[in-house]
């Protein structure tokens, strides 16, 4: 069956520009991670949802950063007025629930570059 | 203030002989566990996991040791392969933590080159 998908795979942006990373996760999975992976560096947590209701966003970096997921598949994490230090890898992952002992499986990534 | 610690960024090991990649902890609330795998230009892939109730656990030629006490982990690889050369790292989550299920953290990573 298909993995967890990311669009765009690449973004390149300019300073201040609003853009829009969006993950599709495994069908049938209810809770779905954003993290955030800089050059040299681990993955970083950003915000994670069980069904349709973010229930812990405490890594999102500021109130530039914010995610949605209004059906409980899909999900898109936004990102306003964006600044160099934004650029990373944005990974998401899907599992069937939220649990530590539910495997995470992860996209590829959307490199974000902010030029 | 780094709550997981991957002090080796790279490893080299040669086909057939065992690598074995460490980390450390800080936070005693961390109960779980796990080792991802990293191929360049793609995700994280999970490995292998272990519970703070036990202090090993073994998948085929990948075994996780726990040492809770020292607050340290290792992930043995035996036979080492070529095709085993990624970035390894180190996650540790807390089951028992109110609220914040699932989400991991992550050490910075080891990159293990296995050479033929």
């Amino acid at each position: 069956g298909a993995g967890v998908s990311q669009t765009p795979s690449n973004k390149v942006t300019e300073k201040g520009k609003y853009v829009e990373l969006r993950c599709d996760p495994i069908s049938g999975h209810t809770a779905l991670y954003w993290y955030r992976q800089s050059l040299g560096q681990g993955p970083e947590f950003l915000i994670y949802f069980q069904g349709t209701g973010a229930a812990d966003d405490s890594g999102l970096p500021n109130d530039r950063f914010f995610a949605v997921r209004p059906e409980g598949s899909v999900s898109t994490l936004k990102i306003q007025r964006t600044e160099r230090g934004d650029s990373a890898v944005y990974l998401c992952a899907s599992s069937l629930r939220a649990a530590s002992v539910e495997t995470q499986y992860f996209g590829p990534g959307t490199r974000l570059l902010v030029l | 203030d780094q709550q997981v610690k991957q002090n080796s960024p790279s490893l080299s090991v040669q086909e057939g002989r065992i690598s074995i990649l460490n980390c450390d902890y800080t936070n005693s609330m961390f109960d779980y566990f796990l080792w991802y795998k990293k191929y360049p230009a793609e995700g994280p892939t999970f490995l292998i996991s272990i519970s703070s109730i036990k202090d090993k656990n073994e998948d085929g030629r990948f075994t996780v040791f726990l040492n809770k006490s020292a607050k340290h982990l290792s992930l043995h690889i035996v036979p080492s392969q070529p095709g085993d050369s990624a970035v390894y790292f180190c996650a540790a989550s807390a089951i028992s933590y109110g609220g914040s299920q699932g989400n991991l953290i992550f050490g910075k990573g080891t990159k293990l080159s296995v050479k033929p």
